[in-house]
């Protein structure tokens, strides 16, 4: 079955490091792209980042362009998000998620359990 | 603010029937872009729900179904169930932020 564990997490004080990693399983890794979508403390859902299945091409959100970087190892089907000049607004709930696709039009299929990062002095 | 808009709670006794509305604009939405349908449990992995506008994955009860109208969709949950009590997102895709989206979640109470 397909499994999506996601870890990392912790809390980071502004302006630093955190790389997070979403070990995946039960599912040829190499041939799916892949995405983060994170949950803030009471807000809704907020797609993060995209990659390819063979990690050329890469998508972000504005909020985040220029601070993350999303890359992925399809030799140990893992992706990971190095998250650099961490920001307050940054906490969050992050969660790795499988872009499935039926005739064509695409969605998340399969979700991890999340990772909780908290940014705070 | 989330790009698209979702209330934020609806609650139905058992075997009723809710609806949750999904509202967006012409960039998303209402530009064609498909819109689906995630449920989710607190400290658990979100579940595809509905894709597509109303397509149920294996394993999705029929009481779950989902409609898409101009700039809006909606999902219905008919013979509501305790288990249903979750939040429920919509999400499609935005061409002015070149990005996916999601509405905040509706809270689903069962009375």
């Amino acid at each position: 079955q397909v499994q999506l564990v996601e870890s990392g997490g912790g809390v980071v004080q502004p302006g630093r490091s955190l790389r997070l990693s979403c070990a995946a399983s039960g599912f040829t890794f190499s041939t799916y792209s892949m995405h983060w979508v994170r949950q803030a403390p009471g807000e809704g859902l907020e797609w993060v980042a995209a990659i390819s299945y063979d990690g050329v091409n890469k998508f972000y959100a504005d909020s985040v362009k220029g601070r993350f970087t999303f890359s992925r190892d399809n030799s140990r089907s893992t992706l990971y998000l190095q998250m650099n000049s961490l920001r307050a607004e940054d906490t969050a709930v992050y969660y790795c998620a499988r872009e499935g696709c039926s005739g064509g039009r695409c969605f998340f299929d399969y979700w991890g359990q999340g990772t909780l990062v908290t940014v705070s002095a | 603010q989330s790009v698209l808009t979702q209330p934020p709670s609806v609650s139905g006794a058992p075997g009723q029937r809710v609806t949750i509305s999904c509202t967006g604009s012409s960039s998303n939405i209402g530009a064609g872009y498909d819109v689906h349908w995630y449920q989710h449990l607190p400290g658990t992995a979100p579940k595809l729900l509905i894709y597509a506008n109303n397509n149920r994955p294996s394993g999705v009860p029929d009481r779950f179904s989902g409609s898409k109208s101009g700039t809006s969709a909606s999902l219905a949950i008919t013979g509501l169930q305790t288990e249903d009590e979750a939040d429920y997102h919509c999400q499609s895709y935005d061409s002015s932020l070149s990005g996916y989206v999601f509405g905040a979640g509706t809270k689903v109470s069962v009375l």
